[in-house]
């Protein structure tokens, strides 16, 4: 089983609309949890933790069920500038190291 | 604004040539990512520094890439000989103590013909 799992898409929504993103981990000692961004031929960027009551960014919202393994990104309100890969990532316990899903690309159009 | 930096942003070698590539972390931050990035495996973590010491390079194919910190404000990534297959993007990140968040440099997009 894979680390850290997401559908890699493209999900292609018009803009306005809801969409929301997956993601499993199998380390069930993980402590912290984060969505990062990646644009085309960029670096991956941080978009925000994911803590355990779920916490809220404008128009992003990120849940987590532990018991589920389970880790979720809700974007409202599309924009066209949210296009890009959303990178579901987990730390491994007791370490500084990060493990990284392969993404999910979102695609809004006009 | 506080960044990562990293040199050369791009390379293009032949098949057995030396490549290093550099890093400069963000100021204060103690511990230090490599990372490749290929369309079929995702980001791969490579090796890590934590206060210029190796913790972690299992990652790494030992026989032909090394990492150093040789200070504070440098780290460095050398493949030698190189190989097409190692042609890949390789970020370097850095974060604090605390673990967690890691910030991401700009990228070395490495082809190797």
């Amino acid at each position: 089983r894979k680390e850290v799992e997401q559908d890699p898409g493209p999900f292609n929504v018009p803009e306005g609309a809801t969409v929301a993103f997956n993601c499993t981990y199998s380390n069930s000692a993980s402590q912290s949890f984060f969505w990062y961004r990646q644009d085309c031929r960029k670096e991956p960027k941080l978009l925000m933790s994911v803590y355990s009551s779920g916490n809220e960014d404008g128009r992003f919202t990120a849940q987590l069920n532990r018991a589920s393994q389970y880790i979720s990104l809700l974007i409202r309100d599309s924009k066209l500038s949210d296009s890009a890969t959303y990178l579901c990532v987990v730390n491994n316990a007791g370490y500084s190291t990060l493990t990284f899903g392969k993404g999910t690309m979102l695609l809004v159009s006009p | 604004d506080a960044r990562v930096t990293q040199t050369p942003r791009h390379k293009v070698t032949e098949m057995g040539q030396e490549v290093t590539m550099r890093c400069q972390p963000i100021l204060g931050h103690n511990t230090v990512f490599w990372y490749r990035q290929t369309m079929m495996q995702g980001l791969e973590l490579l090796a890590y520094f934590r206060n210029r010491a190796p913790l972690d390079d299992s990652g790494m194919p030992k026989d032909r890439f090394s990492a150093e910190m040789p200070d504070a404000t440098l780290a460095t990534l050398k493949i030698q000989p190189s190989e097409p297959r190692d042609s890949a993007v390789y970020f370097c990140a850095s974060g604090d103590y605390r673990g967690g968040k890691q910030f991401f440099g700009p990228g070395t997009r490495l082809t190797v013909l």
